[in-house]
């Protein structure tokens, strides 16, 4: 059974670069069948999927709207994870953080990111 | 995007009573080449993230209580907890996996009465 485990800072200043990182057990980044996800949480938005990469013969990815300008998912085929960058951060993408497995998904631990000078 | 509608949003059963959560979506989930609805169930309890419940609509995920089950009719699905138990005091969620940008519902509270 995949196992997620995430790393990262728990506080970026605003105008910096949030930096996640998803370390995946019991499957691969790489699969033809998967698909690999940042979530985050908030009071003010519930749930909201930011975007995904996955592997069918070529990498791809898909981003939501609204952050397709300040995101990058990127898989490490050789450390077997995947990483979230989400530039220019401000008070608003302060949330918990979940990396996710699969299209019915199964999550990481979280990560609760505060945006703060 | 597709729009997921939950309801209630909250609502409070006694011990060993049935609990029914509702979700809507605001047009088909249906995955052709599966057969299948694409519409998971979550619980999240404070403090941790949300646990796959239900998937495809009904079927259940390892280790999962058999006292949880999932229905559907069209883009109406429900999940039923058919004896509420103290342990399931938490939060639900659904999920639509037909396309991207992946959606969720508002949440439903579930409490003890």
């Amino acid at each position: 059974q995949v196992h997620l485990q995430q790393s990262g800072p728990g506080l970026v200043k605003p105008s910096q670069t949030l930096l996640l990182t998803c370390a995946i057990s019991g499957d691969s980044v790489s699969s033809n069948s998967a698909a690999w996800n940042w979530i985050r949480q908030s009071p003010s938005r519930g749930l909201e999927w930011l975007g995904r990469t996955y592997y069918r013969s070529k990498w791809y990815n898909d981003y939501a709207v609204s952050v397709k300008s300040r995101i990058t998912i990127n898989p490490d085929t050789s450390k077997n994870q995947f990483s979230l960058q989400l530039n220019s951060v401000t008070p608003e993408d302060t949330a918990v953080y979940y990396c996710a497995g699969g299209f019915a998904l199964r999550w990481g631990q979280g990560t609760l990111v505060t945006v703060s000078s | 995007d597709i729009v997921m509608t939950q309801s209630p949003d909250s609502l409070a059963v006694s011990l060993g009573e049935r609990a029914t959560i509702n979700c809507k979506s605001s047009q088909s989930v249906f995955f052709t080449s599966h057969n299948k609805n694409s519409l998971a169930w979550y619980q999240q309890k404070p403090g941790q993230p949300p646990k796959l419940l239900i998937y495809g609509a009904s079927a259940r995920e390892s280790g999962v209580p058999d006292r949880f089950s999932g229905s559907e009719s069209g883009t109406d699905f429900t999940l039923t907890i058919s004896s509420l138990q103290a342990e399931d005091v938490a939060v639900y969620y659904c999920q639509q996996y037909h396309s991207v940008p992946l959606t969720f519902g508002g949440g439903t509270k579930v409490e003890i009465k």
